[in-house]
């Protein structure tokens, strides 16, 4: 199975904060990378696909890069609805599996 | 307005069954992959499984963690799909999803979950 690695597992930061999250996989997935966002007690929420491709709706402050083992997902200045758990899929191979996942708090 | 909702979720003795259901509205149900995915309280999330159109013959594809205790089915008359779940476990404790595949390949939709206990 591939195994998905976020970090940092959590992070605290401001509104209007540049933040960044990490994917890795352990072998390689060409593009074929989700990310996620869950606000709690909520459903997940399709964010990005394919790695760099924004789903409709999506605010253009998300973005998503990388190839092969190594992604991120972007938020360039966050917002107060940005405060989530966000989490990354790699959709390369069965089982599909997911990050730990990434906790966004206030500092 | 696409709509998934799950429904059939409870409480449930370890050893018993439980089958859910995701009804499906707002778009042509018969054309897309269809998912399942849990999330155990103050977990992750995990993917459960799969299963395709009839253009790919109905295919499944189960995790480790559920093959052989856990069946994905779909009917396209009713625009809905199933879960059924037996020798249930107290891990299989968890909000369970069900998510459309998009005709990018990805999740676009996701239902709003429903809980199952596995408790005795």
């Amino acid at each position: 199975d591939i195994q998905m690695t976020q970090s940092p597992s959590s992070l605290s930061a401001s509104v209007g904060d540049r933040v960044t999250i990490t994917c890795r996989a352990s072998q390689g997935i060409r593009n074929y990378l989700a990310w996620f966002q869950q606000k709690p007690g909520k459903a997940p929420k399709s964010l990005i696909y394919a790695a760099s491709s924004l789903q409709s709706g999506v605010p253009s402050r998300f973005s998503g890069s990388g190839s092969g083992t190594d992604f991120t997902l972007t938020i360039s200045s966050l917002q107060p609805e940005d405060f989530a758990t966000y989490y990354c899929q790699q959709f390369d191979s069965y089982p599909l599996t997911f990050g730990g996942g990434t906790k966004v708090e206030i500092k | 307005e696409v709509q998934l909702v799950e429904s059939g979720g409870g409480l449930v003795q370890p050893g018993g069954s439980l089958r859910l259901s995701c009804a499906a509205s707002g778009f042509t149900f018969s054309d897309h992959y269809m998912d399942w995915v849990r999330q155990a309280p103050g977990k992750g999330l995990e993917w459960v499984g799969r299963i395709v159109n009839k253009a790919n013959s109905y295919t499944t594809q189960h995790a480790a963690s559920v093959r052989g205790r856990f069946t994905i089915s779909r009917d396209d008359s009713k625009n809905s799909l199933y879960l059924q779940m037996n020798s249930l476990k107290t891990e299989d404790t968890a909000v369970y999803y069900c998510a459309r595949v998009g005709i990018t390949y990805y999740y676009d939709h996701w239902g709003q979950g429903t809980l199952v206990t596995v408790s005795s």
